[in-house]
């Protein structure tokens, strides 16, 4: 079957690092991304990364390893506003979106 | 960017009533939209994958005679809950894809929560 595992809930403080994880099994692979979703609203887009490496975007950043099935979005410099959950999803072989469960960010002053 | 937006935004309804939501992509052409359903504090869930001019696509378990999906346009799909019942309530959340773009993105409209009473 496929999976998409991230964690259920992190802590972290304003103005810290925090890395939120991704591990995946999907039949096939055409790209992973990162939403946000903050409470009660829609996701939005934050990043899309298809080959192995580092996408930096602002405070943002995303990383993918397509050999072990594994990305993780690191946000920089944290601010009360990036409390949300955040989304890790995978594009399979039918080009159907597979979503994780989100990872809750609590930021605390 | 590309802009979904989503008709109504909230919506109460009695039980056995049936609920049109509306979802249209403002400033680009959308031959795909998709329909999710999220209960809070869950992930996602795809329902059906809506494109322009043919029949949509639903998932397993996605009583397609209940909830009615029609892409008559470019920038326009509907989804229609048909008999709507207190399990029925949930946020409803409408993507589109852009034709041109590509397939890398999908633009999020943003949302419906529907409550059944």
């Amino acid at each position: 079957g496929q999976n998409i595992d991230q964690p259920t809930e992190m802590t972290a403080t304003e103005g810290a690092i925090v890395q939120i994880n991704c591990t995946y099994q999907t039949s096939g692979f055409n790209g992973l991304f990162w939403y946000q979703q903050h409470a009660g609203e829609a996701p939005t887009f934050l990043s899309y990364n298809v080959l192995d490496g580092l996408e930096e975007k602002g405070r943002f950043s995303s990383f993918l390893s397509r050999s072990k099935g594994y990305s993780y979005l690191l946000l920089k410099e944290l601010q009360m506003k990036d409390s949300a959950s955040y989304l890790c999803a995978v594009k399979d072989s039918n080009y159907q979106l597979i979503w994780g469960a989100g990872t809750k960010l609590i930021i605390k002053p | 960017g590309a802009v979904v937006s989503q008709h109504p935004s909230r919506v109460i309804c009695k039980s056995g009533t049936s609920v049109k939501i509306e979802c249209r992509s403002l400033d680009f052409q959308a031959t795909t939209m998709f329909w999710y359903r999220q209960f809070p504090k869950q992930s996602l869930m795809l329902m059906a994958t809506s494109n322009e001019g043919s029949k949509a696509t639903y998932e397993q378990g996605v009583e397609k005679d209940k909830f009615l999906i029609n892409h008559a346009s470019l920038t326009l799909s509907t989804l229609t809950v048909t008999s709507a019942h207190p399990e029925d309530s949930s946020f409803y959340i409408c993507s589109a894809r852009d034709a041109i773009a590509g397939e890398n993105e999908q633009f999020f409209g943003p949302g419906t929560r529907l409550t059944v009473l």
